[in-house]
């Protein structure tokens, strides 16, 4: 057990519709990822948040956004949702911007994402 | 997205036996990690590399970052069934704690 939490485990919506991944991080960190992994593409990066601000954007799309609350939760959400959005959506965390020792990222177990 | 470039792609191997799986890359990484994934479960590090030329060991598990900082060796010794999963490597351009470039996978099944 990594520590990091995330919720739903499953989700299955029809296409158009809006969903929301909740993460929450390992007690203590302050950063969170987001990484979507499909079939295709592999594990992408998605975003980054530290200690409640944007800290780096990856390959996320327009429709999907994401934030950092004041308790280090974090929740994506996925509007509009395509087909192509099918995926496995994990969420880490790490506790600084330093890395070493303990301080790399911890995944947690995701939630699959089906779109109808 | 970016990945980099992993092999073998799979791997059959007998319960006992040695395993090697690489993972190189077009451009420098000044951290390479590696993860193992396990069905419906997220990546779970193994080892973490900072150093090129360094070599590091976790238990049976071996890796290396290579000299040229664009590769990185991953190598188990005397398998055992729970080391069947997806290997990942991972790597990270800055020295902070920022995105991971995930490779492309290695899939060990351990034949009976």
């Amino acid at each position: 057990d990594s520590g990091v939490t995330q919720t739903p485990k499953h989700l299955i919506t029809a296409t158009g519709q809006r969903v929301t991944l909740r993460c929450s991080p390992r007690s203590g960190d302050l950063s969170v990822y987001w990484y979507q992994q499909s079939l295709d593409q592999g594990l992408q990066f998605l975003i980054q948040y530290y200690n409640g601000e944007e800290r780096a954007k990856g390959n996320i799309l327009e429709r999907f956004s994401a934030q950092q609350f004041p308790d280090l939760h974090s929740e994506l959400n996925l509007s509009s949702l395509e087909l192509g959005d099918s995926a496995l959506y994990f969420c880490a965390s790490s506790g600084t911007l330093i890395s070493g020792g303990d301080n790399e990222q911890f995944f947690g177990p995701g939630t699959r994402l089906t779109v109808l | 997205g970016q990945q980099l470039n992993q092999s073998p792609q799979s791997m059959f191997i007998q319960e006992g036996e040695d395993v090697s799986m690489n993972c190189t890359s077009s451009s420098i990484f000044n951290t390479w990690l590696w993860y193992k994934q396990d069905p419906g479960e997220g990546p779970v590090l193994l080892i973490a590399l900072y150093k090129a030329g360094e070599l590091t060991s976790n238990g049976r598990l071996t890796a290396q970052f290579g000299i040229t900082r664009k590769d990185s060796f991953l190598n188990i010794s005397a398998s055992i069934p729970s080391d069947v999963g997806i290997y990942f490597c991972a790597g990270r351009t800055n020295f902070g704690n920022e995105k991971l470039t995930f490779g492309t996978g290695t899939r060990l099944t351990i034949i009976p």
